[in-house]
C-alpha cells in the first residue's frame, strides 16, 4: 500500500479564493483524521470520520471550513473563503479497527502546506 | 479526547548519549502513542504501550507507563543525529480520535 495520499503538497492561493485538500486513505482503514499544523497552536484536530460519516467537527474553527467524505477511499477539506491565517500544513491520518476497538497507530500523510497571501 | 502535555519543550544533547521525554495526561485510557515528526513530513508511529503495561522495548526506544501518576517516558538510549525531530505523545480512550500535544524537540548535535 501507498501509504496515505494526500494532494497538492503544497498549495499557494490569494485570499478569498477556494482551496480543496484531499486525501486518500489506506485501504481498509475505518477511520480519518483532518488536522492542521503551526507553530503557534501546534497540532490541532478539526474533524474525523467513522466509516465515512463525520463524528466530531468541534476542531473546525470555522464555517468557512468544511469536509467532505463522499467514499470510503477518498476526503476533501474545503476552505471558502481562504485567509491568510488560514496558512499552515494540513495532515490527513487513517487508522483501522482491530477486534472491535480503535486501537491502532494511525497513519499520517505527508501534509499539503498552504499558504495564502 | 484528551491532550497529552510532553516535556521538555525543546532537548538538545550529544550523539551517543541518552535522550528522555516525558508525557502527562489526565484522565483513564485504553493505551497511550507515541510519533515522531521530521522536519516537513508527517508523524510517523513509534511505538504503543497498553494501559495494562507498564514497559515497552523497540530496538534502542524504551517506553514506560504510569497509570498511576498518568504519565509516560520516552527513552531514545544511544542517540543518533538522524534522531533528531519532534516527538509526540497522543492517548486512547475507547473510540476517541488521537489528539496531540506540541511535543518534544529533539537535537541531536554529531
Amino acid at each position: 500500500d501507498a501509504g496515505v495520499i494526500q494532494s497538492p503538497r503544497h498549495e499557494v492561493t490569494e485570499m478569498g479564493q477556494e482551496v480543496t485538500l484531499r486525501c486518500k486513505p489506506i485501504s481498509g482503514h475505518n477511520s480519518l483524521f483532518w488536522y492542521r499544523q503551526t507553530m503557534m497552536r501546534g497540532l490541532e484536530l478539526l474533524i474525523y470520520f467513522n466509516n465515512n460519516v463525520p463524528i466530531d467537527d468541534s476542531g473546525m474553527p470555522e464555517d468557512r471550513f468544511s469536509a467532505k467524505m463522499p467514499n470510503a477511499s477518498f476526503s476533501t477539506l474545503k476552505i471558502q473563503p481562504s485567509e491568510p491565517r488560514d496558512s499552515a500544513v494540513y495532515f490527513c491520518a487513517s487508522r483501522s479497527r482491530t477486534g472491535g476497538e480503535w486501537y491502532t497507530e494511525a497513519f499520517f500523510g505527508q501534509g499539503t502546506r498552504l499558504t495564502v497571501v | 479526547s484528551q491532550q497529552g502535555e510532553e516535556d521538555p519543550q525543546a532537548l538538545s544533547i550529544q550523539e551517543g548519549e541518552n535522550a528522555t521525554m516525558n508525557c502527562s495526561y489526565k484522565t483513564s485510557i485504553n493505551n497511550l502513542q507515541w510519533y515522531r515528526q521530521n522536519s516537513g513530513r508527517g508523524l510517523v508511529h513509534l511505538i504503543l504501550i497498553r494501559s495494562n503495561e507498564r514497559e515497552k522495548h523497540s530496538g534502542r526506544l524504551r517506553v514506560t507507563l504510569d497509570t498511576s501518576k498518568k504519565s509516560s517516558s520516552l527513552l531514545i538510549t544511544a542517540s543518533r543525529a538522524a534522531d533528531t525531530a519532534s516527538y509526540f505523545c497522543a492517548m486512547n480512550s475507547g473510540n476517541t480520535p488521537l489528539v496531540f500535544g506540541k511535543g518534544t524537540r529533539l537535537s541531536v548535535i554529531a
